[in-house]
């Protein structure tokens, strides 16, 4: 996972808090996507960002949710007025251009715990 | 999205015995991918299958793309303590998304 670096790695908050985790895609790389997982679960995809543009957000809760991948600076998952069934691994993956899935290079996720 | 079906859930296996997984879905996969999640961490490509009926290897893994284009399944041979994680299926859904398994946790007895 060298290479994609998310923090916090940890992120506890109170129900009702904002959430902000935060993605450095790997040099070179202008594609980032975000996973979410549920304990005992698989990843499932929220959204696909380059460079100033949501590609596809289909997998992101309407409500709450939101993200950002700036021309400088780490993409932004931002979750509002946190519920605990928030609470799961969040996932950043970045990519080449041109690569897909296959060039994926996973970060080793922000753990969110709502109390 | 798609439904991946991953099986089994959860293993023990004695070091040393070989370990077989599968995963199944209701739709077809132009590609199937392999994963290995280690506690704390994020996933890691293990394997890559690109084509119906492919036979990859990386070490002590195999994997099969099946001719279905619907399953694969995953073999480590010779298992050891440091095979211990979660291994995930996932199957590329359209240029960029990626459908995953719920995962198969493997332990195993020294």
């Amino acid at each position: 996972n060298a290479g994609v670096m998310q923090n916090p790695r940890h992120l506890v908050r109170r129900r009702g808090q904002e959430a902000r985790l935060r993605c450095s895609p790997m040099k070179g790389h202008s594609h980032v996507y975000w996973y979410r997982q549920l304990p005992e679960e698989g990843l499932k995809f929220m959204v696909y960002l380059q460079k100033e543009n949501i590609i596809d957000e289909s997998g992101m809760p309407k409500e709450r949710f939101s993200a950002e991948f700036p021309k400088e600076g780490p993409s932004i998952l931002r979750i509002q007025q946190v519920v605990r069934g928030d609470s799961a691994a969040y996932f950043c993956a970045s990519s080449p251009p041109g690569t897909g899935p296959n060039g994926y290079t996973f970060g080793s996720g922000t753990r969110l715990t709502v109390v | 999205g798609q439904q991946l079906n991953q099986s089994p859930q959860s293993m023990f296996i004695q070091e040393g015995e070989d370990v077989s997984m599968n995963c199944t879905s209701s739709s077809i996969f132009n590609t199937w991918l392999w994963y290995k999640q280690d506690p704390g961490e994020g996933p890691v490509l293990l394997i890559a299958l690109y084509k119906a009926g492919e036979l990859t290897s990386n070490g002590r893994l195999t994997a099969q793309f099946g001719i279905t284009r619907k399953d694969s399944f995953l073999n480590i041979s010779a298992s050891i303590p440091s095979d211990v994680g979660i291994y995930f299926c996932a199957g590329r859904s359209n240029d960029y998304k990626l459908s995953f398994g719920a995962g198969t946790t493997v332990t195993v007895r020294a």
